[in-house]
């Protein structure tokens, strides 16, 4: 199972929006509405911030969205701020043998 | 607080074995399952597999780049869960973090704190 694929970077300046991409295939991320997206900060561990597609865990700020079309799903981050600065990944189920993958991940820097 | 207590850093030789843990103070260790998640150096996240405590057989499932290189296992007595080498190499040199996952909406909901493993000779 290869990973889900993600630019390795992208970038904004506060209060503007980034969206990051996770493009799989129809045995992942096109077949499921199971993707989220982790956040890791440097020597920390991920944190969720979207699962299911689209919905946020109690406590991520509502600048956190997230929406699939096709095989590729997207994470927005809209008003940046300066602790939005981490690497992101996408996860996706990929079926009973398979299980789940994880995206190459994106570092997002606030400039 | 930590949820999910990791035991800590590990440096080993190739060929010897290692089994790290991951304890829950949650009390909700036989609700959910327990997964494990590499980061090599620099690297990202991979999928290891994971196991469900809950189980009466704790059925336990494996990535397929994974199967056959590493053991999950849990204790439901101590709510631990485990992940061990019979062999390592120098290749196993990683972060290894335990997460809890939760079927029903597919999302690792909770993380440890990761332990680091370093293989040299």
């Amino acid at each position: 199972q290869s990973a889900l694929t993600q630019p390795p970077s992208a970038s904004g300046s506060p209060g503007q929006s980034v969206t990051i991409s996770c493009t799989g295939s129809s045995n992942d991320v096109g077949g499921y509405n199971y993707v989220s997206w982790y956040q890791q900060h440097p020597d920390k561990a991920p944190k969720v911030v979207i699962y299911q597609v689209s919905k946020r865990p109690s406590g991520v700020p509502d600048r956190f969205s997230g929406s699939k079309s096709g095989n590729t799903a997207s994470l927005t981050v809209s008003g940046l701020q300066a602790d939005d600065e981490a690497v992101y990944y996408c996860y996706s189920y990929a079926g009973v043998n398979n299980q789940g993958v994880f995206g190459t991940g994106t570092k997002v820097t606030v400039l | 607080e930590v949820q999910l207590a990791q035991s800590g850093a590990e440096v080993k030789k190739p060929g010897q074995s290692l089994k790290i843990s991951c304890k829950d103070s949650t009390y909700t260790f036989t609700h959910y399952w327990v997964a494990w998640v590499r980061q090599m150096p620099g690297k990202g996240l991979e999928y290891m597999g994971m196991i469900n405590p809950g189980d009466s057989d704790s059925d336990t499932r494996y990535s397929p780049s994974f199967q056959g290189h590493v053991t999950i296992s849990a204790d439901k007595s101590i709510n631990t869960a485990y992940l061990q080498w019979s062999s390592l190499k120098a290749s196993d040199t990683a972060i290894y973090y335990c997460a809890r996952f939760r079927s029903d909406t597919d999302v690792f909901d909770m993380w440890g704190q990761g332990t680091m493993v370093s293989v040299s000779s």
